[in-house]
Order: C-alpha cells, then sequence, then structure tokens
C-alpha cells in the first residue's frame, strides 16, 4: 500500500533560524496537503498542492510539490515560537476511479528555543 | 472554515467498557471521517461514513469494536467498544467541506483506558 514518510522526525531550531521538513511518498500522489497540529491540539489544514512542480507561500511558509508528485517540501523562513508543532504532509494516491483515503506522515516535530 | 465540534473532549475508561463519541457539523457534509491518533504518532483512518449507507472500515478495524452511526448530514457518532489500554489514543472526527480531500479535524477526544 501507499506509504508516505517525512524527515526529519524532529527537529530544533533557534528562534530565527529557518527549518524544512520534507515528504516523500511511495506512489505518484492526485495532490498533497500540509497540516499543522499544535501541542493538545487537533491537526489543521494549511495548505493544498495540486499541479506537478507547484510552489505555494503562506507569510513565512514556502510550500513545493515536486516534479513527479512523489515528494514535497515545507520551509519556514526565520522561525518563530509560534511555529511550534508536528507538521503532518498528507495525500491521496492518484485516482484510478473512485475515493482514495488520505494518507499521512508520521510528521515532524518542530520545537523552537527563544 | 467549517466549525466542527466532539462530545466528550476527553474521558477516562474502565477496561471492558464501551464509549460513544459524537462529532457535529454546522454544514451538510457528504462524508464523514473517523481517525485515530496514539500518543505521539500520525493519524490513522478508521473508516469514513456516508450518510444513508454503512460505514466503510480500513484494515485493521472493524463495526463490531469501532460501530459508527450517520443519521444525517451533519451529525456522526464512533463507538469504541469493549475498550482495553491499547484504545488509549486522540480519536478525531473530520469533514470536507469545501473540496475533496481538504479535510477539517474536530478537536478530538482525548480517550484514556484503565
Amino acid at each position: 500500500g501507499q506509504q508516505v514518510m517525512q524527515i526529519p522526525q524532529y527537529q530544533h531550531v533557534q528562534e530565527g533560524e529557518d527549518f524544512t521538513t520534507y515528504c516523500n511518498s511511495s506512489t505518484t500522489l492526485s495532490n498533497i496537503q500540509w497540516y499543522k497540529q499544535r501541542p493538545g491540539g487537533h491537526p489543521v489544514f494549511l495548505i493544498q498542492l495540486v499541479k506537478s512542480g507547484e510552489v505555494k507561500k503562506q507569510k513565512r511558509l514556502t510550500f513545493q510539490f515536486g516534479e513527479a508528485k512523489k515528494n514535497s517540501s515545507l520551509h519556514i523562513t526565520a522561525t518563530q515560537t509560534t511555529d511550534v508543532g508536528t507538521y503532518f504532509c498528507a495525500g491521496p494516491p492518484m485516482r484510478k476511479g473512485g475515493s482514495e483515503k488520505l494518507v499521512f506522515g508520521k510528521g515532524t516535530k518542530l520545537t523552537v528555543n527563544p | 472554515s467549517a466549525v466542527i465540534s466532539q462530545k466528550p473532549s476527553r474521558d477516562i475508561c474502565q477496561r471492558g467498557t464501551s464509549l460513544t463519541i459524537q462529532c457535529q457539523v454546522d454544514s451538510q457534509v457528504t462524508m464523514m471521517f473517523w481517525y485515530r491518533q496514539q500518543p505521539g504518532q500520525s493519524l490513522t483512518l478508521i473508516a469514513t461514513a456516508n450518510q444513508g449507507s454503512e460505514a466503510t472500515y480500513e484494515s485493521g478495524f472493524v463495526i463490531d469494536k469501532f460501530p459508527i452511526s450517520r443519521p444525517n448530514l451533519t451529525f456522526s457518532t464512533l463507538t469504541v467498544s469493549n475498550m482495553s489500554p491499547e484504545d488509549s489514543s486522540i480519536y478525531l472526527c473530520s469533514v470536507e467541506p469545501y473540496s475533496p480531500d481538504t479535510q477539517y479535524f474536530g478537536p478530538g477526544t482525548r480517550l484514556t483506558v484503565l
């Protein structure tokens, strides 16, 4: 079955440093999404990327979808303490007809030292 | 975004008992999803609930253990039956109110089984 892998599993940075998490799927994805889960909270949808090679920005966050639609990255510039949390990528495999379930990566837990 | 509520927010239960978790959405949605998130882990889909039909369960999850109801387009329940300590997890419902695959999660139910 489809597997979605994320690295690193944990990342600790000093406030102001940049942060990147990488997501790799064993199969081609129809789209990829990123979610953020704060400590003690629930996953919150951040963004969806659909097109091959797509890049989207949200303030200090930059999301990329690979050309082969099998990998993605999330880059945070100049981290702040509010960025603390676990970042999950998720994606369904390319549809051959019918619905395919969303498969989540294991997440990257980010901690930020003020 | 869609407003999703879950009851209870947390519970501590005894082994062998059952707990029913409720999920309410402020708009009508076709599909509702139930996930389990074990401590420090990623999200695993338990089942998909469509109104008017039986829920579709993922591999490793069975109806006898996790019966689901979906009486209307804004409400669903998940029951965790005959609980054991291994069922201690966060249980999350989610919906796709705007576009396929883009999921919005409820606040979760934190279950501890003693």
